[in-house]
This record gives C-alpha cells, sequence and structure tokens, in this order.
C-alpha cells in the first residue's frame, strides 16, 4: 500500500552509543527517501535524503542505507548526543508530483 | 531566504467560529502541502497544489475543511464550523518540483485551540 512502517516507535539510547531506525514500504515505485527531525515545538527538517539508484549516504554522524529490492532503509547516528533527542520521521516520494508518505516517526531520547 | 511563512503562529477560538490558516511558500516554488499533526495521527497530508491547482484533497477529513491557492505565493486552509476535534498543529510545506530534488520545507506551523 501507500503507507511506510517505521520501527521503533520509541528509542532510548546513551549519549555515545548509535542509534537505527528503520522503514519499509511496498511501492516499488518509491524513488525518494528523505528523513526529517522534529524537535519538541519546531517543524519538521529535513537531515538527509536518499535516492533509489544509491545504496548509501552519510553526513558526518549520520548516514542512511537503502535496500530496494527488500524495500527497507534504515537511519543510523553514530556517537549520538543529547541534542540529537527528537522525532525522526522517514518517508517515500511515490511517482505523483511529490507527495510525501510519512511513517509514524521514532522517539528518539538519547541519555547524558 | 525567507522561508515558509505561516500565520497565525497560534490561534485559540470557540467551537462553531471560523478558523483561517495562511501560507505564503518559498518564492519559487510551484508545489504547496497541508499537514495536520496530531499526537494520535501522527502527520497527515490534506491536500497538496501544483501550479495552484489542487491535486489530491483526499486528505481533507470534511467538508469543514477547504483550501484555496489564489495564486502561487499564497494558500489557506480554512474549517467552518471548527470542533474540538481539529484542534491541532497545522504545517504548511512547498516544494520546487521539476527540479533535481524533492525536498519538502516545512513552515512553523500553526497551533490550533477549539475549545
Amino acid at each position: 500500500g501507500e503507507n511506510v512502517e517505521q520501527h521503533p516507535s520509541t528509542l532510548s539510547v546513551q549519549e555515545g552509543d548509535s542509534a537505527v531506525i528503520k522503514c519499509t514500504y511496498s511501492d516499488s515505485a518509491s524513488n525518494y527517501f528523505p528523513w526529517y527531525k522534529q524537535e519538541l515545538g519546531k517543524r519538521p527538517q529535513l537531515i538527509i535524503d536518499i535516492r533509489s539508484n544509491v545504496g548509501e549516504k552519510k553526513d558526518q554522524r549520520i548516514a542512511v542505507t537503502l535496500n530496494k529490492t527488500a524495500k527497507h532503509f534504515s537511519l543510523h547516528i553514530t556517537e549520538t548526543q543529547p541534542e540529537d533527542s527528537a522525532v525522526y520521521f522517514c518517508a517515500r516520494v511515490g511517482s505523483t508530483l511529490g507527495r510525501l508518505y510519512f511513517g509514524r516517526g521514532t522517539q528518539l531520547t538519547v541519555w547524558p | 531566504d525567507a522561508g515558509v511563512i505561516q500565520s497565525p503562529r497560534h490561534e485559540v477560538t470557540e467551537m462553531g467560529q471560523e478558523v483561517t490558516l495562511r501560507c505564503k511558500p518559498i518564492s519559487g516554488h510551484n508545489s504547496l502541502f497541508w499537514y495536520r499533526q496530531t499526537m494520535m495521527r501522527g502527520l497527515e497530508l490534506l491536500i497538496y497544489f501544483n501550479n495552484n491547482v489542487p491535486i489530491d484533497d483526499s486528505g481533507m477529513p470534511e467538508d469543514r475543511f477547504s483550501a484555496k491557492m489564489p495564486n502561487a505565493s499564497f494558500s489557506t486552509l480554512k474549517i467552518q464550523p471548527s470542533e474540538p476535534r481539529d484542534s491541532a498543529v497545522y504545517f504548511c510545506a512547498s516544494r520546487h518540483s521539476g527540479g533535481n530534488t524533492d525536498t519538502q520545507y516545512f513552515g512553523p506551523g500553526t497551533r490550533l485551540t477549539v475549545l
């Protein structure tokens, strides 16, 4: 269907540990997969994205991997810091004029 | 470079009143999206426009909701009459379609409380 399944819904880690959030989808026409971070009371903001012709993308402490065959993609945050605490949303874009289909979000808490 | 602008930032109204939310997309963007966010339902797409034309309004909850985009730099979302269950944060987002990026940029949101 259209939905993106996102797991886990909550994630608590100790500062310095790694955090991994996974998303799955079923529409094979999906070709763009952004990740948004939403801090409490703020707007969702893009932190990293990946296109379907790439398997992995990295930007400092965050990375995203994509497995198109298995239809899943993941966000990896290394050396987590308290300021990484937020809700993270995965999303996919289908073929119709850039509409985003969002996952339900993961509340990440990084304990100092 | 100004981002997406929304007004008002906060709105408190009584049940039955009309509410109008406003959005100014990023200049040059030709797609505009209205979202509603609640704890229970997450981030829901209500409607989106491409080149000022509504493309998909299947997310609009009911006839009490309506949206317009009279020109490329302005859109409104209207609720009439408002109900307590409409209380949520409403986000507007814009995007430049046809380019080499699909990034949607969100506005700061309007927090609506219907008493």
